[in-house]
């Protein structure tokens, strides 16, 4: 079974940071592009970042570049979204997410259950 | 990087069929078949329904169909069923900058 596990997250203060994980299993990690998606509580989906299949290439959102870095471990078939100087917009759930074809953006077939982030005094 | 446009809500009853619109850019829906769209129950994870504008996933009933005209897609759900009320997400691919987009959101009632 495909399946995406994210963990990591939970209650940090303004200005501090986090390293959210998600482990995936049941297909070839090594061959697509992950991502990380975003929810704030009540409001809609927000795309936060992408990393290649070798790790090579990495896309940030404007609302999150400088502050996070997305990494991954192909031999640890593990995805990372190291989170810094957070603030209060950055409380949601965040989605660890796989890429449906290993050659395209065609679009994202299987979604982790989440890990909760927020960002509170 | 603004959102696409979607409608707030859309409602039918059930058997009917309900279309969702979803506007972009010549940037993003207009200049690339990579819209996709995404289920989501309350408390639940986002379920991919259509890839590529119009392809349906294994598993994803045929009453779910996609297309797009210009900077316009559309996610049409037919013979509504109550299984379907929640909220639908699309999104599009807007190149190597932007990366990708998504919709604002629809919530789908059924009556």
């Amino acid at each position: 079974e495909v399946q995406l596990v994210e963990s990591g997250g939970g209650l940090v203060q303004p200005g501090g940071s986090l390293r959210l994980s998600c482990s995936a299993s049941g297909f070839t990690f090594s061959s697509y592009a992950m991502h990380w998606v975003r929810q704030a509580p009540g409001k809609g989906l927000e795309y936060v970042s992408a990393i290649s299949s070798n790790g090579g290439s990495t896309y940030y959102a404007d609302s999150v570049k400088g502050r996070f870095t997305i990494s991954r471990d192909n031999s640890k078939n593990t995805l990372y979204l190291q989170m810094s100087s957070l603030r209060a917009e950055d409380t949601a759930v965040y989605y660890c997410v796989k890429e449906s074809s290993s050659s395209s953006w065609y679009g994202m077939d299987v979604w982790g259950q989440g890990t909760t982030v927020t960002v509170s005094s | 990087q603004s959102a696409l446009t979607q409608p707030a809500s859309v409602s039918g009853s059930p058997g009917q069929s309900i279309t969702i619109s979803c506007t972009g850019t010549s940037s993003d829906v207009g200049s690339y078949n990579l819209v996709s769209w995404y289920q989501q129950h309350p408390g639940k994870a986002p379920k991919l329904m259509i890839y590529e504008v119009s392809k349906r996933p294994s598993g994803v009933s045929n009453r779910f169909s996609g297309s797009k005209s210009g900077n316009t897609a559309s996610l049409t759900i037919s013979g509504l069923q109550a299984e379907d009320e929640a909220d639908y997400y699309c999104c599009s691919y807007a190149g190597s900058s932007t990366f990708r987009v998504f919709g604002t959101g629809t919530k789908v009632t059924v009556l």
